[in-house]
């Protein structure tokens, strides 16, 4: 059974950093590829990154690109964004998420999804 | 960037009705690249339609999608109780973006 499993959402100040992982488990992890997407309370869905099978490629929506980075490990399948100059606008629930066609494809409907991690930006 | 117009935001309903949700993109969706997605508290979001018409596989058949271009809809034909949740549209044709949801709602 595919899973996704978030972790690394804290409360932290306005221009500090944090970094989130995804645990991924029942499938072939490097066979994919992966985006993170999150959600602002009680409002909708933004996609926020995507990043290929072997890393050579790696999409930013415009309102994190410069601050936001998306990576990957093979080895330990699993996600990681690193978000830096955090503002109270990037407070809210991360997801990982997953096409589970093989091969890089983006963009591409996602038809895993991790339960998410809460990130707030507050002093 | 396509910008996806979803409504109502709101729509009540009682179980056995029917519901039909709208999703107007502000340009044409490439491909008919258009997805369909639940969300009910506590859970992970679950994809029921892609390619505006082809239902995931175990998803129950009273869940269709239709449309082409800029105007999709989907279609929930008979409401279970479980089907009372949040749904959102996605277009995946050209980078991707959400629209805003519609709740759906008992009455």
């Amino acid at each position: 059974e595919v899973q996704l499993v978030e972790s690394g959402g804290d409360l932290v100040q306005p221009g500090g950093s944090l970094r989130l992982s995804c645990a991924a488990s029942g499938f072939t992890f490097s066979n994919h590829c992966f985006n993170w997407v999150r959600q602002a309370p009680g409002k909708g869905l933004e996609w926020l990154s995507y990043i290929s099978r072997s890393s050579s490629t790696i999409y930013y929506a415009d309102s994190v690109k410069g601050r936001f980075t998306m990576s990957r490990d093979n080895a330990k399948n699993s996600l990681y964004l690193q978000m830096n100059s955090l503002t109270a606008d990037d407070t809210a629930v991360y997801y990982c998420a997953m096409w589970a066609g093989s091969g890089d494809l983006y963009p591409s409907p996602l038809d895993h999804w991790g339960p998410g991690t809460l990130v707030t930006v507050s002093s | 960037e396509i910008v996806l117009t979803q409504s109502p935001g709101t729509l009540s309903l009682s179980p056995g009705e029917r519901a039909t949700l709208s999703c107007r993109a502000s340009q044409s969706v490439t491909s008919n690249n258009l997805a369909w997605y639940q969300q009910k508290p506590g859970q992970a979001l679950r994809l029921l339609i892609y390619g505006a018409s082809n239902r995931l596989t175990g998803i129950p058949g009273r869940f269709s999608g239709s449309g082409s271009g800029t105007d999709f809809t989907l279609t929930i034909s008979s409401l279970e109780p479980e089907d009372f949740a949040v749904y959102y549209c996605q277009q995946y044709g050209g980078s991707l973006t959400f629209g805003g949801g519609t709740k759906v709602e008992i009455k």
